[in-house]
């Protein structure tokens, strides 16, 4: 399965400012998810990084207050912008598995906005 | 859109007992159904997955059911021991050969205690 590589690990963050997060994987895939999980509660998708074309957002989420960037196949990033504390969460990126079709998580990163 | 429901949100077990948890969906073109192993501070891991041309599967003490015509499935855990204990979340997605990048829905995950 693929490997993902996601920083930063964890990050306390002043409300008002932004912060991106990286995941790079090794190899080249199709699709990378961004996932948010608040403590205690369930995987939530906040949208599909495509690469070369703009990414496609769940409900909830807009690209105004999380943008992504995904300038080739093995690489996307999410910012969180114009923090807030109710953006403290847990954000995973994710991808497909070809052979299995299970989701590989990258490691996470808590974010704690104070 | 899909919707998994999953149940029960805890359980607690003995060690060695077996520990049952289920999930229903309610989209009939879901047709992959993954499950994942959360261990506190940790990322998710898939632990065994099924597709919807096979009513069972088994790996070692984890086997995964699926009834289709009810739109339900099932992960039992044999066996159990302290290492088990983890948040457990089910997922369905409707996959094809050719893209396997879709969406998954979550289900919303049971904390899973086996007590020494």
């Amino acid at each position: 399965s693929a490997v993902i590589s996601q920083k930063p690990s964890r990050d306390i963050c002043q409300r008002g400012t932004s912060l991106t997060i990286q995941c790079q994987v090794d190899s080249q895939v199709t699709m990378m998810f961004w996932y948010r999980q608040q403590p205690g509660q369930s995987l939530t998708l906040i949208a599909t990084a495509n690469q070369g074309s703009e990414a496609t957002y769940e409900s909830g989420f807009v690209i105004d207050k999380f943008p992504i960037s995904r300038p080739n196949l093995t690489f996307s990033t999410l910012t969180v912008s114009n923090m807030s504390p109710e953006d403290s969460s847990i954000y995973l990126c994710s991808v497909g598995d070809r052979l299995n079709y299970g989701y590989t998580f990258g490691s996470g990163t808590r974010l704690t906005v104070v | 859109g899909e919707n998994v429901e999953q149940h029960p949100s805890t359980l607690s077990v003995q060690e060695g007992d077996s520990a049952v948890i289920k999930c229903t969906y309610s989209d009939s073109a879901s047709n992959y159904f993954p499950w994942y192993k959360q261990e506190l501070g940790k990322r998710p891991q898939l632990i065994i997955d099924i597709r919807s041309n096979v009513g069972e599967k088994k790996d070692q003490r984890i086997a995964v059911t699926l009834n289709k015509t009810a739109k339900h499935f099932s992960l039992h855990i044999t066996e159990t021991q302290p290492e088990d204990s983890a948040v457990y979340f089910c997922a369905a997605t409707a996959t094809n050969r050719r893209n396997t990048g879709n969406q998954f829905y979550f289900g919303t995950g049971t904390s899973l205690t086996v007590i020494p």
